[in-house]
């Protein structure tokens, strides 16, 4: 089967670092996304690998690791409002997306 | 990124009614999706909508409970037939993006509760 793993919850302190895990199992590979679905909304595109390495945007990283099925968000500085959800989901060679439970994550002051 | 409108944005539904939600993109898309989120969950694909053909259902959905319209390149409809307390649940159309990565974005959501 196909499946993708991420903590189901974190918690965090405002102005600190966070990385959120995501571990895949997919058929086949073609690109890993992360999005932040702040609750009653809609999720919103966050970052995008399809290569290893580190993606920086912002106080956003992602990164992946095709060879060990990994990848992870970072959010630095962390403020209030990154309260939310976090989706992980990777797109397989049928060019299907695969999403995660989601991550939700609280930020304490 | 495209902008993206759903209609309606929450209703409240008897049981056995059918309500239909739809979908608005500002410009010309090739591939909508129609999603449900049930609470505290993650994502699951009920079908793929692409212009001038069939929709595409995922396993565990079928047509005669969720029957789709694609008429033109921005502009998708989805029906809840027949429903159950079990309907309630976020329903999201999201497009695919025209760049390399094929970016998924989402509307704004239905939100649907059955009674």
């Amino acid at each position: 089967g196909q499946n993708i793993d991420q903590p189901t919850e974190m918690t965090a302190t405002e102005g600190a670092i966070v990385q959120i895990n995501c571990t895949y199992q997919t058929s086949g590979f073609n690109g890993l996304f992360w999005y932040q679905q702040h609750a009653g909304e809609a999720p919103t595109f966050l970052s995008y690998n399809v290569l290893d390495g580190l993606e920086e945007k912002g106080r956003f990283s992602s990164f992946l690791s095709r060879s060990k099925g990994y990848s992870y968000l970072l959010l630095k500085e962390l403020q209030m409002k990154d309260s939310a959800s976090y989706l992980c989901a990777v797109r397989n060679s049928n060019y299907q997306l695969i999403w995660g439970a989601g991550t939700k994550l609280i930020i304490k002051p | 990124s495209a902008v993206i409108s759903q209609k309606p944005s929450r209703d409240i539904c008897q049981r056995g009614t059918s309500l239909t939600i739809q979908c608005q993109v500002d410009s010309q898309v090739t591939m909508m999706f129609w999603y449900r989120q049930q609470p505290g969950q993650s994502l699951t694909l009920i079908a793929t909508a692409n212009q001038g053909s069939e929709a595409t259902y995922e396993s565990g959905f079928v047509i005669d409970k969720f029957p789709i319209s694609r008429p033109n390149l921005t502009f998708s409809t989805l029906t809840v037939s027949n429903m159950s307390p079990e309907d309630s649940s976020i329903y999201l159309c999201s497009v695919e993006g025209t760049s390399g990565s094929s970016t998924q974005y989402f509307g704004p959501g239905t939100r649907l509760t059955v009674l």
